[in-house]
């Protein structure tokens, strides 16, 4: 069965700063669709940000960046110029290729931003 | 487009009684899954289901249960229920082409609050 885990149960980061979200998986198939959701308080789960498995570029949206190592097994995000509104947990999830919607979630990490 | 709706986004019960949880997906969209989130256990997936078929399902009891319709809305149904059962219930929804494959991105609703007292 895959799993996803996220090592850091909370981090904070300064307003404008970068900071990094780390998420590694194990999984014995080598087609899989990887993502990044946002929760905030509110509790309605927002795409930050997905990336398949085949590509090697990572992938890209505005202040959010990805660093998939597909041989490691890791998948980190980087939210540049962190603002306020960033604040919230991250959940790092993982999907098979084929057949099916099923997530298989991370933990999550809460991330906290000061002004 | 309007989002992924769920009703109600509140509810309390007490324990034995059974509830019904409602999913209206994204206009087009003919997957619907459910997920359950706890404090303790994380986000868990319930099930999943596809042109009115449950075609995954994740490790919960036969207490839980759901089915689609023919609009694709979905309903979930929980019966005899437990303070464990006590969490936020997301539905969310996806395009899905016939095949079965699927190569969208899940929407997810606001949720359903429910609390068992």
């Amino acid at each position: 069965a895959q799993t996803v885990t996220q090592s850091q149960p909370e981090m904070s980061v300064q307003e404008a700063e970068t900071v990094t979200l780390s998420c590694t998986y194990d999984t014995s198939e080598s087609d899989y669709y990887l993502f990044w959701y946002k929760q905030p308080p509110s509790r309605q789960m927002i795409l930050v940000i997905r990336q398949e498995a085949y590509k090697q570029q990572n992938a890209t949206e505005n202040r959010f960046s990805v660093n998939f190592q597909k041989a490691a097994k890791s998948f980190s995000l980087k939210i540049s110029d962190s603002q306020l509104g960033d604040a919230a947990m991250y959940f790092c999830a993982y999907r098979r290729w084929e057949y099916g919607n099923k997530l298989v979630f991370g933990a999550g990490t809460i991330l906290r931003v000061k002004s | 487009k309007a989002g992924v709706t769920q009703t109600p986004r509140y509810l309390i019960k007490t324990r034995g009684q059974q509830v019904t949880l409602s999913c209206s997906p994204i206009s087009g969209h003919r997957s619907v899954s459910w997920y359950q989130q706890t404090p303790g256990q994380g986000l868990q997936f319930l099930f999943e289901y596809f042109s009115e078929t449950q075609r995954n399902k994740g490790n919960f009891p036969g207490r839980f249960s759901g089915r689609q319709f023919s609009n694709s809305r979905s309903e979930m149904n929980v019966s005899t229920l437990e303070l464990g059962d006590s969490a936020l219930y997301l539905c969310a929804s996806s395009w899905t082409h016939m095949g079965g494959g699927s190569t969208d991105t899940q929407y997810f609703g606001p949720g359903t609050r429910l609390t068992v007292l």
